[in-house]
């Protein structure tokens, strides 16, 4: 059974914060990752995807993906309110295919 | 670029009656489009993927002959719920691959299903 882990939260940060939204996943094979954004009966947004191991930046976001551990990050720098979404980490392994978790909500106070 | 249209955004039906739901990519030829499910607080559940002139694969669990997907065209692929019930009322997404898919999908903006 192939898994996304996301802890669900909500995760609440202060205007100006970095937040750090953190995923796992089962399958060694997965190849491309992906965070969406998906604001309250919206679908969702492609915020970054990642293949590699390292970080990658665009703007105030930076992923960071570890194959060894299995593990992916989303880091937003200088958040803002209207950072306040839940927040979708999502794994291809092969083909057209995606696993997506189940989200962590985030929460930045003003 | 790269917009996928979904209609209707929302809509309240009788149960037993059926409802169609239509993705449009705008801009761009998909091939392949996938439908998802999400129930509140949940994440998205891949129903199906519908690939244009074949026939749909579905996800284990899902009845294909209750959830009915066509993709006649590059540009269109639509979903009918047949014989719909209280438990069928859900938020529906469509998404197409970006590319080759491997930057990521694009999304429809959903449709919000609610069976009285």
């Amino acid at each position: 059974q192939k898994e996304v882990e996301q802890n669900s939260g909500p995760l609440s940060v202060p205007e100006g914060a970095i937040a750090s939204l953190n995923c796992t996943y089962s399958d060694r094979g997965s190849q491309s990752f992906f965070w969406y954004r998906q604001y309250s009966g919206k679908s969702p947004e492609l915020i970054m995807f990642i293949y590699s191991n390292g970080d990658k930046e665009d703007g105030r976001f930076t992923a960071q993906l570890n194959k060894a551990s299995q593990y992916v990050s989303l880091l937003i720098r200088d958040s803002q309110p209207s950072d306040s979404a839940t927040y979708l980490c999502a794994v291809r392994s092969g083909g057209f295919k995606t696993i997506f978790g189940a989200g962590t909500r985030l929460f930045v106070k003003a | 670029g790269a917009v996928v249209s979904q209609h209707p955004s929302w809509v309240i039906c009788k149960s037993g009656t059926s409802v169609k739901i239509e993705c449009r990519s705008l801009d761009f030829q998909a091939t392949t489009m996938f439908w998802y499910r999400q129930f509140p607080k949940q994440s998205l559940m891949l129903m199906a993927t519908s690939n244009e002139g074949s026939k749909a694969t579905y996800e284990q669990g899902v009845e294909k002959d209750k959830f009915l997907i066509n993709h006649a065209s590059l540009t269109l692929s639509t979903l009918t719920v047949t014989s719909a019930h209280p438990e069928d009322s859900s938020f529906y997404i469509c998404s197409a691959p970006l590319g080759t898919g491997g930057g990521g999908y694009t999304f429809g903006s959903g449709t919000r299903l609610t069976v009285v």
